[in-house]
């Protein structure tokens, strides 16, 4: 599985969109990006995955890149509870997950 | 849809004894994954089980941890001889390769060893 590189911190202020970046360059044609999160003490949490075309669901929105080198997950308007590390995964279909240190991202009143 | 559970949410034992710990997946999830999570990092990767069959062992898996999932439905995770450095978060995760593959977690099983 190809690995990813993301920020180990970023502050939002609250009501405002989180915009947390993730490379992985050497992505494959077969491997999909995950995002997930992890809120202290619990187990991670789902959050979109996507494998070429942009995605949006009722958590976040995922940017894939036209080379899809590199992502962005969208949260449009942070809230206190979205406090947590995020992480950022490349994985093909049927692979175990392999997560790398993630983002901690704190949202600020 | 309940979730994946995991019990116990913690346990706390003396080095050396054994301990087994239970996750039942969402129920028609074909595969099971189990991690171990240390403070501070990420999640990482055990073993897991397609159906009733370990189809993958990490070279984390030491001889002293044993994973079953003996009818395809729940799983255990046995460690005996328990170690201070097995103190950790014993994660699991379900999902079905008949749709996207998604893999949902627990909430986890926080073992400490003294």
């Amino acid at each position: 599985d190809a690995k990813t590189t993301q920020p180990p911190s970023m502050d939002c202020a609250e009501g405002r969109a989180a915009n947390l970046p993730c490379n992985h360059s050497t992505i494959s044609g077969n491997e999909y990006v995950y995002w997930y999160r992890q809120i202290h003490s619990q187990g991670p949490q789902y959050i979109i995955h996507g494998l070429k075309n942009n995605e949006t669901n009722e958590m976040a929105s995922l940017i894939i890149t036209e080379d899809r080198k590199s992502s962005t997950l969208i949260l449009p308007h942070a809230t206190l509870r979205d406090t947590a590390v995020y992480y950022c995964i490349v994985r093909a279909r049927n692979n175990d997950m392999r997560f790398g240190a993630g983002t901690r991202l704190t949202v600020k009143p | 849809d309940t979730g994946v559970s995991q019990d116990p949410r913690h346990k706390i034992t003396k080095r050396g004894q054994n301990v087994t710990f239970r996750c039942d997946p969402i129920s028609e999830h074909n595969r099971l994954y189990w991690y171990r999570q240390t403070l501070g990092q990420g999640p990482e990767f055990l073993t897991y089980f397609q159906n009733e069959a370990q189809l993958e062992k990490s070279r984390l898996l030491s001889n002293r941890f044993s994973a079953e999932r003996p009818k395809g439905s729940f799983s255990t995770l046995e460690i005996q001889r328990t170690e201070q450095g097995d103190s950790a978060m014993y994660l699991c995760a379900s999902s079905s390769d008949f749709s996207t593959d998604t893999q949902y977690f627990g909430p986890g099983t926080r073992l400490t060893v003294l």
